[in-house]
């Protein structure tokens, strides 16, 4: 079955240090995959997304995400927090079969001063 | 460039009766989408129109749920009768393309049915 991962509910990370959120996923082919993050009382907002081309891809707000196909892994990357990054953050894919987008279950990220 | 808009922003009814939300996509978008996120879990996809047309309704729980999208504009989603389990963030998102810009989404509309 087509599935996306998040394992971390949530991801403390001190402001000025880099920070990781972790998704894996499990789709046959190629897939698109997508970073959403969503503050509170807000929609859902695209930040980057990988196609194809360079594995790392560089998105809004200064966010980056490595596309890795061996380890079915995209992780969102940023070299130095802000509090202001504080919020929930999706991992999404295209089944490239069904054209259907698959949400992970998100994870909070939390910036501390 | 306006958002997405969504109406009601919260919504609290009685099972066994029934809700509509409203959504006003981008202009020019022609794609509109319609999510349920309960919560805990990801936004899991309930219908896609393409203009006034569905183009997929898979997930959308047909005996209760319905949606449309008449002039291939704004869209309703309703719910006839809710039930407990329908108690989720009811997101609408629209695109003018998918893949190189990803969605818009919209605030949302909290449902709680009690």
């Amino acid at each position: 079955a087509q599935s996306v991962a998040q394992p971390e509910d949530q991801v403390n990370v001190a402001e000025g240090n880099p920070l990781t959120v972790k998704c894996t996923y499990s789709v046959s082919g190629n897939p698109y995959l997508f970073w959403y993050v969503q503050y509170p009382n807000r929609g859902l907002q695209f930040l980057l997304k990988y196609i194809t081309g360079d594995n790392l891809v560089k998105g809004s707000y200064g966010f980056e995400a490595e596309f890795n196909k061996s380890q079915t892994s995209f992780h969102l990357k940023k070299p130095s927090a802000l509090v202001s990054d504080s919020a929930l953050y999706f991992c999404a894919v295209r089944d490239p079969g069904t054209y259907k987008y698959i949400f992970g279950t998100g994870t909070r990220l939390k910036v501390l001063a | 460039e306006a958002g997405v808009a969504q109406s009601p922003r919260y919504k609290i009814i009685e099972k066994r009766q029934s809700v509509a939300f409203w959504c006003n996509p981008i202009s020019g978008h022609a794609t509109l989408y319609w999510y349920q996120q309960i919560l805990g879990q990801g936004p899991k996809l309930l219908i896609q129109f393409q203009n006034n047309g569905v183009v997929d309704d898979s997930q959308l729980p047909k005996d209760r749920f319905s949606a449309e999208r008449l002039k291939g504009v704004d869209s309703t989603l309703k719910i006839q009768p809710a039930k407990l389990e329908d108690s989720a963030v009811y997101l609408c998102a629209s695109s003018p393309d998918e893949i190189n810009y990803g969605y818009t989404f919209g605030s949302g509309t909290r449902l709680t049915v009690v």
